[in-house]
């Protein structure tokens, strides 16, 4: 399966923001973009969701360029409960009636004071 | 939004026993549903799809003989680890999705820890 990528980890101060790209140029047509937020020992916990262009939510942003073959999550003001390990979440079609949900390969977060 | 459970949330087994982990939708219809499992410090490894009524399809390097999975009823599916080993110790997550046509959004589990002694 090809690797839907992201950076291994990342820095932050309390109050900024912070943008993180996932790559995914194999992306199925018919699919949306999934960022998830997961805690030690907890299971994923949906973030945003987009098809294309930009969504916004009340905790984050997703921009989608024109050939979905990548995503910027952004996360406003950011604060140490941010803390976590970010993931992207694509739908890859290998000819089934199913597409195949891959995650990325992950981003830890780490906010500091 | 809706609610996905597994059950048990940790389990240890003895070596060569077998163990079954269940994935339960308690308020949507799920009829596809995803089994994936999760090493310390990386991501999330998709196993097997599993649609209602059918086999599941499996990753390639997931022995189907080894990790069975049922998906008998819309609500439910079952993974069980047959003849569980050490290396099979493992953070196992599930999640569901809800009809294709109208929800793209996948729920997960809160996972299932499996320590293999």
């Amino acid at each position: 399966l090809a690797k839907t990528t992201q950076p291994i980890s990342m820095d932050s101060y309390e109050g900024q923001e912070v943008n993180i790209t996932c790559s995914h140029n194999n992306i199925a047509t018919n699919d949306y973009i999934t960022w998830y937020q997961q805690f030690p020992s907890q299971g994923p916990r949906f973030i945003i969701q987009g098809y294309k262009t930009k969504v916004t939510n009340e905790v984050a942003s997703l921009f989608i360029p024109a050939d979905r073959k990548s995503s910027t999550l952004s996360l406003p003001r950011v604060s140490l409960s941010d803390t976590a390990v970010y993931y992207c979440l694509v739908g890859v079609s290998y000819g089934g009636a199913t597409n195949k949900l891959i995650f990325g390969t992950g981003t830890l977060l780490a906010v500091q004071p | 939004g809706a609610v996905v459970s597994q059950h048990p949330s940790w389990v240890i087994c003895k070596s060569g026993t077998s163990v079954k982990i269940e994935c339960r939708s308690l308020d949507f219809q799920a009829t596809t549903m995803f089994w994936y499992r999760q090493f310390p410090k990386q991501s999330l490894m998709l196993m097997a799809t599993s649609n209602e009524g059918s086999k599941a399809t499996y990753e390639q390097g997931v022995e189907k003989d080894k990790f069975l999975i049922n998906h008998a009823s819309l609500t439910l599916s079952t993974l069980t680890v047959t003849s569980a080993h050490p290396e099979d110790s493992s953070f196992y997550i599930c999640s569901a999705r809800d009809l294709p046509t109208s929800n793209y959004e996948q729920y997960f589990g809160p996972g299932t820890r499996l320590t293999v002694t």
